[in-house]
Protein backbone atom coordinates (compact mmCIF):
# COMPACT_ATOMS: atom_id res chain seq x y z
CA UNK A 1 0.00 0.00 0.00
CA UNK A 2 1.76 3.29 -0.74
CA UNK A 3 2.07 5.94 1.86
CA UNK A 4 -0.23 8.41 0.17
CA UNK A 5 -3.15 7.70 -2.39
CA UNK A 6 -4.29 10.18 -4.77
CA UNK A 7 -6.75 10.57 -7.98
CA UNK A 8 -5.05 11.07 -11.20
CA UNK A 9 -7.87 12.47 -12.78
CA UNK A 10 -7.73 14.36 -14.75
CA UNK A 11 -10.44 16.70 -13.91
CA UNK A 12 -11.91 19.05 -15.98
CA UNK A 13 -14.28 22.19 -14.67
CA UNK A 14 -16.16 24.90 -16.04
CA UNK A 15 -14.60 28.53 -14.95
CA UNK A 16 -15.79 29.64 -11.50
CA UNK A 17 -16.51 26.11 -10.70
CA UNK A 18 -15.34 24.82 -7.17
CA UNK A 19 -12.71 22.37 -7.44
CA UNK A 20 -12.37 19.59 -5.21
CA UNK A 21 -9.05 17.79 -4.79
CA UNK A 22 -8.55 15.29 -2.39
CA UNK A 23 -5.90 12.44 -1.05
CA UNK A 24 -6.02 9.76 1.81
CA UNK A 25 -3.08 7.91 3.44
CA UNK A 26 -1.78 5.53 5.56
CA UNK A 27 0.28 6.69 8.20
CA UNK A 28 -1.37 7.85 11.58
CA UNK A 29 2.39 9.82 12.43
CA UNK A 30 1.81 12.95 9.23
CA UNK A 31 1.31 15.90 10.79
CA UNK A 32 2.37 18.26 8.05
CA UNK A 33 0.17 18.84 5.71
CA UNK A 34 1.13 20.66 1.93
CA UNK A 35 -0.63 20.97 -1.33
CA UNK A 36 1.65 22.31 -4.57
CA UNK A 37 0.58 23.14 -7.43
CA UNK A 38 2.81 22.07 -10.92
CA UNK A 39 2.86 23.16 -14.05
CA UNK A 40 3.94 21.53 -17.59
CA UNK A 41 8.13 21.32 -16.99
CA UNK A 42 8.14 23.36 -13.53
CA UNK A 43 8.87 22.60 -10.04
CA UNK A 44 6.14 21.91 -7.62
CA UNK A 45 5.24 25.62 -6.09
CA UNK A 46 4.27 25.21 -2.37
CA UNK A 47 0.38 26.49 -2.05
CA UNK A 48 -0.86 25.63 1.52
CA UNK A 49 0.92 23.92 4.33
CA UNK A 50 -0.71 23.09 7.51
CA UNK A 51 0.23 21.63 10.76
CA UNK A 52 -2.10 18.93 12.31
CA UNK A 53 -5.99 18.85 11.96
CA UNK A 54 -8.67 21.69 11.11
CA UNK A 55 -9.02 24.15 7.97
CA UNK A 56 -6.52 27.04 6.52
CA UNK A 57 -8.13 29.41 4.19
CA UNK A 58 -5.72 31.68 1.81
CA UNK A 59 -7.32 33.43 -0.82
CA UNK A 60 -9.67 31.24 -3.08
CA UNK A 61 -7.77 27.92 -1.86
CA UNK A 62 -9.03 26.32 1.41
CA UNK A 63 -6.73 23.44 3.21
CA UNK A 64 -8.40 20.99 5.42
CA UNK A 65 -7.21 17.78 7.02
CA UNK A 66 -9.01 14.98 9.01
CA UNK A 67 -6.59 13.05 10.72
CA UNK A 68 -8.94 10.48 11.85
CA UNK A 69 -9.71 9.46 8.70
CA UNK A 70 -6.50 10.21 7.32
CA UNK A 71 -8.16 12.42 4.82
CA UNK A 72 -7.02 15.97 3.08
CA UNK A 73 -8.54 18.46 0.78
CA UNK A 74 -7.81 21.06 -0.83
CA UNK A 75 -10.89 23.61 -2.65
CA UNK A 76 -10.62 25.80 -4.76
CA UNK A 77 -12.96 28.77 -5.24
CA UNK A 78 -14.08 30.52 -8.52
CA UNK A 79 -11.83 28.24 -10.62
CA UNK A 80 -9.73 30.32 -13.24
CA UNK A 81 -8.19 29.28 -16.60
CA UNK A 82 -4.26 29.57 -15.12
CA UNK A 83 -5.46 27.21 -11.96
CA UNK A 84 -4.78 24.54 -14.66
CA UNK A 85 -2.09 22.29 -13.44
CA UNK A 86 -1.15 19.45 -11.77
CA UNK A 87 -2.18 19.30 -7.96
CA UNK A 88 0.25 17.35 -5.32
CA UNK A 89 -0.59 16.36 -1.79
CA UNK A 90 2.95 16.23 0.15
CA UNK A 91 2.76 14.93 3.91
CA UNK A 92 5.74 14.66 6.76
CA UNK A 93 6.19 13.24 10.26
CA UNK A 94 8.64 15.88 10.62
CA UNK A 95 11.96 15.45 11.99
CA UNK A 96 13.12 11.93 12.85
CA UNK A 97 16.18 10.13 12.66
CA UNK A 98 15.82 9.64 9.19
CA UNK A 99 15.75 13.21 8.04
CA UNK A 100 12.32 15.00 7.36
CA UNK A 101 11.10 13.43 4.23
CA UNK A 102 7.86 14.48 2.63
CA UNK A 103 5.99 11.47 1.00
CA UNK A 104 3.77 12.93 -2.05
CA UNK A 105 1.25 12.12 -3.98
CA UNK A 106 0.45 11.19 -7.67
CA UNK A 107 -0.70 14.53 -8.68
CA UNK A 108 -4.09 15.20 -10.07
CA UNK A 109 -4.39 17.14 -13.31
CA UNK A 110 -6.76 19.32 -13.67
CA UNK A 111 -8.19 21.64 -16.14
CA UNK A 112 -10.31 24.71 -16.29
CA UNK A 113 -11.85 25.24 -19.25
CA UNK A 114 -12.88 29.30 -20.11
CA UNK B 1 15.71 36.98 -3.81
CA UNK B 2 16.19 34.16 -6.02
CA UNK B 3 14.44 30.69 -5.85
CA UNK B 4 16.13 27.31 -5.80
CA UNK B 5 18.45 27.21 -8.76
CA UNK B 6 19.44 23.98 -10.35
CA UNK B 7 21.64 23.46 -13.22
CA UNK B 8 21.61 22.58 -16.02
CA UNK B 9 17.90 22.47 -17.45
CA UNK B 10 18.27 19.33 -19.41
CA UNK B 11 20.79 16.27 -19.65
CA UNK B 12 20.60 13.51 -22.66
CA UNK B 13 22.90 10.58 -21.37
CA UNK B 14 23.76 6.94 -22.50
CA UNK B 15 23.46 4.11 -20.62
CA UNK B 16 26.33 2.99 -18.38
CA UNK B 17 28.05 6.94 -17.65
CA UNK B 18 27.79 9.17 -15.04
CA UNK B 19 25.96 12.32 -14.43
CA UNK B 20 26.11 15.77 -11.93
CA UNK B 21 23.01 18.11 -11.36
CA UNK B 22 23.93 21.03 -9.07
CA UNK B 23 21.30 23.23 -6.83
CA UNK B 24 21.64 26.47 -4.97
CA UNK B 25 19.11 26.83 -2.53
CA UNK B 26 17.16 30.09 -1.65
CA UNK B 27 19.48 32.12 0.61
CA UNK B 28 19.12 31.61 4.18
CA UNK B 29 18.12 27.92 3.65
CA UNK B 30 20.32 25.47 5.51
CA UNK B 31 18.81 22.59 3.93
CA UNK B 32 18.93 20.77 0.82
CA UNK B 33 16.79 17.92 -0.61
CA UNK B 34 16.69 15.94 -3.96
CA UNK B 35 14.03 14.10 -4.91
CA UNK B 36 13.33 12.32 -8.56
CA UNK B 37 9.68 12.88 -10.51
CA UNK B 38 9.19 10.10 -13.10
CA UNK B 39 6.83 11.08 -15.55
CA UNK B 40 2.83 10.98 -14.59
CA UNK B 41 4.34 10.18 -10.67
CA UNK B 42 5.10 12.12 -7.69
CA UNK B 43 8.44 13.12 -6.51
CA UNK B 44 10.35 10.45 -5.10
CA UNK B 45 13.12 11.27 -2.01
CA UNK B 46 16.15 10.67 -2.44
CA UNK B 47 18.39 12.35 0.00
CA UNK B 48 18.27 15.44 2.48
CA UNK B 49 21.10 17.24 3.79
CA UNK B 50 21.54 19.73 6.19
CA UNK B 51 25.00 21.51 7.51
CA UNK B 52 26.82 19.70 4.90
CA UNK B 53 25.87 16.25 6.79
CA UNK B 54 23.56 13.79 4.69
CA UNK B 55 20.64 13.88 7.61
CA UNK B 56 18.15 11.05 5.07
CA UNK B 57 18.29 8.62 2.05
CA UNK B 58 15.49 7.34 0.64
CA UNK B 59 15.33 3.83 -1.22
CA UNK B 60 17.79 4.65 -4.19
CA UNK B 61 20.33 2.46 -5.21
CA UNK B 62 24.20 3.57 -3.99
CA UNK B 63 24.47 4.56 -7.36
CA UNK B 64 23.10 7.76 -5.88
CA UNK B 65 25.24 10.12 -4.13
CA UNK B 66 25.08 13.85 -3.12
CA UNK B 67 27.20 16.13 -1.12
CA UNK B 68 26.52 19.71 0.19
CA UNK B 69 28.82 22.28 -0.16
CA UNK B 70 29.96 25.03 2.96
CA UNK B 71 27.91 27.53 0.65
CA UNK B 72 24.84 25.14 1.09
CA UNK B 73 24.69 24.54 -2.44
CA UNK B 74 24.94 20.68 -3.15
CA UNK B 75 25.45 18.24 -5.95
CA UNK B 76 23.67 15.03 -6.93
CA UNK B 77 25.31 12.03 -8.76
CA UNK B 78 24.32 9.13 -10.09
CA UNK B 79 26.68 6.48 -11.44
CA UNK B 80 25.81 3.83 -14.20
CA UNK B 81 22.83 5.51 -15.33
CA UNK B 82 20.47 2.87 -16.50
CA UNK B 83 17.15 3.70 -18.87
CA UNK B 84 14.98 4.14 -15.64
CA UNK B 85 16.79 7.00 -14.07
CA UNK B 86 15.14 9.03 -16.86
CA UNK B 87 13.25 11.49 -15.01
CA UNK B 88 12.91 15.20 -13.85
CA UNK B 89 15.63 15.74 -10.59
CA UNK B 90 14.44 17.99 -8.05
CA UNK B 91 16.05 20.08 -6.07
CA UNK B 92 14.15 21.53 -2.40
CA UNK B 93 15.29 24.05 0.15
CA UNK B 94 14.09 24.29 3.07
CA UNK B 95 14.87 27.10 5.76
CA UNK B 96 14.90 25.05 9.25
CA UNK B 97 15.79 21.88 9.47
CA UNK B 98 13.32 20.33 12.76
CA UNK B 99 10.77 22.81 13.49
CA UNK B 100 7.55 22.60 11.47
CA UNK B 101 7.22 25.67 9.68
CA UNK B 102 9.52 23.99 6.95
CA UNK B 103 8.07 23.37 3.85
CA UNK B 104 10.22 22.29 0.76
CA UNK B 105 10.79 24.90 -2.00
CA UNK B 106 11.62 23.17 -5.18
CA UNK B 107 13.29 24.48 -8.19
CA UNK B 108 12.28 23.78 -11.52
CA UNK B 109 14.28 20.67 -12.17
CA UNK B 110 16.97 19.27 -14.42
CA UNK B 111 15.32 16.36 -17.01
CA UNK B 112 17.50 14.01 -17.34
CA UNK B 113 17.35 11.53 -19.99
CA UNK B 114 19.34 8.38 -20.37
CA UNK B 115 19.80 6.27 -23.95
Amino acid sequence: QKEVEQDPGPLSVPEGAIVSLNCTYSNSAFQYFMWYRQYSRKGPELLMYTYSSGNKEDGRFTAQVDKSSKYISLFIRDSQPSDSATYLCAMSIGFSNTGNQFYFGTGTSLTVIP
Amino acid sequence: DAGVTQSPTHLIKTRGQQVTLRCSPISGHKSVSWYQQVLGQGPQFIFQYYEKEERGRGNFPDRFSARQFPNYSSELNVNALLLGDSALYLCASSLVFQTYNSPLHFGNGTRLTVT
